[in-house]
């Protein structure tokens, strides 16, 4: 069955330091991508960044990273130099090539503190 | 440039009333469309999905209906609201192929 795992409900920073959010996957498909959105307050969602099953190198975007660890089966979102506006919910998702639906976690609450 | 419309942003609604959610997406062409509700502080839950024209998947056995008149326009009914539908409503797109979805500013829902 495919699933999402995100395990911290709740994350504080430090403004101006770097974070990780952790995310775990279960699927026995070899073929699927991962991304991460932001949830801010107003309750938007915005894509932030994403990672296919095959791509060799770890997906950058601005201060977003995904540590991509395939045979752990984990995509975690690295933040670095946080800002106060950071603060959201954030919410680890996987696909299937060719499917049709997206599966979210529970979603990781940030707060950054100044 | 594409953009995802959704209204109304707002809604409060006596139990037993009827709903209407609407979605438009500009700018692009037979887009897969989702509608997701969201409960307060929890996860996204995916209610439909809509691969064209008339076509609609359930996921959640439940009061709610979806509707695809148009290529571009997705619709979340009900006849009669409970008291749990309450929640934060998303429309979404994805184009045909591709993994990213984009979402609409969300409805949301309180039923009194």
């Amino acid at each position: 069955a495919q699933k999402i795992t995100q395990t911290q409900p709740g994350m504080f920073v430090q403004e101006k330091e770097a974070v990780t959010l952790d995310c775990t996957y279960d699927t026995s498909d070899p073929s699927y991508g991962l991304f991460w959105y932001k949830q801010p307050s107003s309750g938007e969602m915005i894509f932030l960044i994403y990672q296919g099953s095959y791509d060799q190198q770890n997906a950058t975007e601005g201060r977003y990273s995904l540590n991509f660890q395939k045979a752990r089966k984990s995509a975690n979102l690295v933040i670095s130099a946080s800002q106060l506006g950071d603060s959201a919910m954030y919410f680890c998702a996987m696909d299937h090539t060719g499917g049709f639906k997206t599966i979210f976690g529970a979603g990781t609450r940030l707060f950054v503190k100044a | 440039s594409q953009t995802i419309h959704q209204w109304p942003a707002t809604l409060v609604q006596p139990v037993g009333s009827p709903l209407s959610l609407e979605c438009t997406v500009e700018g692009t062409s037979n887009p897969n469309l989702y509608w997701y509700r969201q409960a307060a502080g929890r996860g996204l839950q995916l209610l439909f999905y809509s691969v064209g024209i008339g076509q609609i998947s359930s996921e959640v056995p439940q009061n709610l209906s979806a509707s695809r008149p148009q290529d571009r326009q997705f619709i979340l009914s009900s006849k009669k609201l409970l008291l749990s539908d309450s929640g934060f409503y998303l429309c979404a797109w994805r184009e045909e192929g591709t993994y990213e979805q984009y979402f609409g500013p969300g409805t949301r829902l309180t039923v009194t």
